[in-house]
């Protein structure tokens, strides 16, 4: 009963260091959602998809891009990292369906990362 | 545009003490509402939910209501536990310009025992 798995765990990056995060969901969804989580901001979203193959910008994109190649996974990647960039991320999914507004997210454990 | 607002924490109560945190939402369509929970190094999860105005939506001893003519969804329990210490997040989900779903600030609670 896996539902949302994100890796790695924790990263500590450089900056200007890239790195990719991984999003894996075990539960047939259409949607998947990348956030990031800050102190006192809850989240933030940086970019979603709606489908395989899609990829849309969110509230916060810039320094970011993703990739949905597969329908369970998403991938989001950091090309040249930055302190700002320093937070707690959050990949989620959900399946909307017919009631679309009514279906929840679900996310997994998150990813601690700290630049320097 | 589309916003969720709650009230600022920390919120600490004492064992069996009554909790209500407040949110209050700006939204140009029909929006779903929701209370997410996070406990400390996990991710979000469903507590609750409404999609339509009146409906009550209730879990584990939590319960909110969507007022529709107040834009609010009050979280409220009649008698908090130690197990209920974690940060709780309104949420809403609205179809303008696109599917999405905005959260809240987030509010921690504390309970002792």
């Amino acid at each position: 009963n896996a539902g949302v798995t994100q890796t790695p765990k924790f990263r500590v990056l450089k900056t200007g260091q890239s790195m990719t995060l991984l999003c894996a969901q075990d539960m047939n969804h259409e949607y998947m959602y990348w956030y990031r989580q800050d102190p006192g901001m809850g989240l933030r979203l940086i970019h979603y998809s709606v489908g395989e193959g899609t990829t849309a910008k969110g509230e916060v994109p810039d320094g970011y891009n993703v990739s949905r190649l597969k329908k369970q996974n998403f991938l989001l990647g950091l090309e040249s990292a930055a302190p700002s960039q320093t937070s707690v991320y959050f990949c989620a999914s959900s399946y909307p369906g017919q009631g679309a507004i009514g279906s929840p997210l679900h996310f997994g454990n998150g990813t601690r990362l700290t630049v320097t | 545009g589309d916003s969720v607002t709650q009230m600022e924490g920390p919120v600490t109560l004492s064992e069996e003490a009554f909790l209500t945190i407040n949110c209050t939402y700006t939204a140009t369509g029909y929006p779903s509402l929701f209370w997410y929970v996070q406990y400390p190094g996990e991710g979000l999860q469903l507590l609750l939910k409404a999609t339509k105005a009146d409906d009550k939506g209730s879990n584990k001893g939590f319960e909110a209501t969507y007022r529709k003519e107040t834009t609010s969804f009050h979280l409220e329990k009649g008698s908090v536990q130690v197990s209920d210490s974690a940060v709780y997040f309104c949420a809403l989900s609205v179809i303008t310009g696109g599917f999405k779903t905005i959260f809240g600030a987030g509010t921690r609670l504390f309970v002792k025992a």
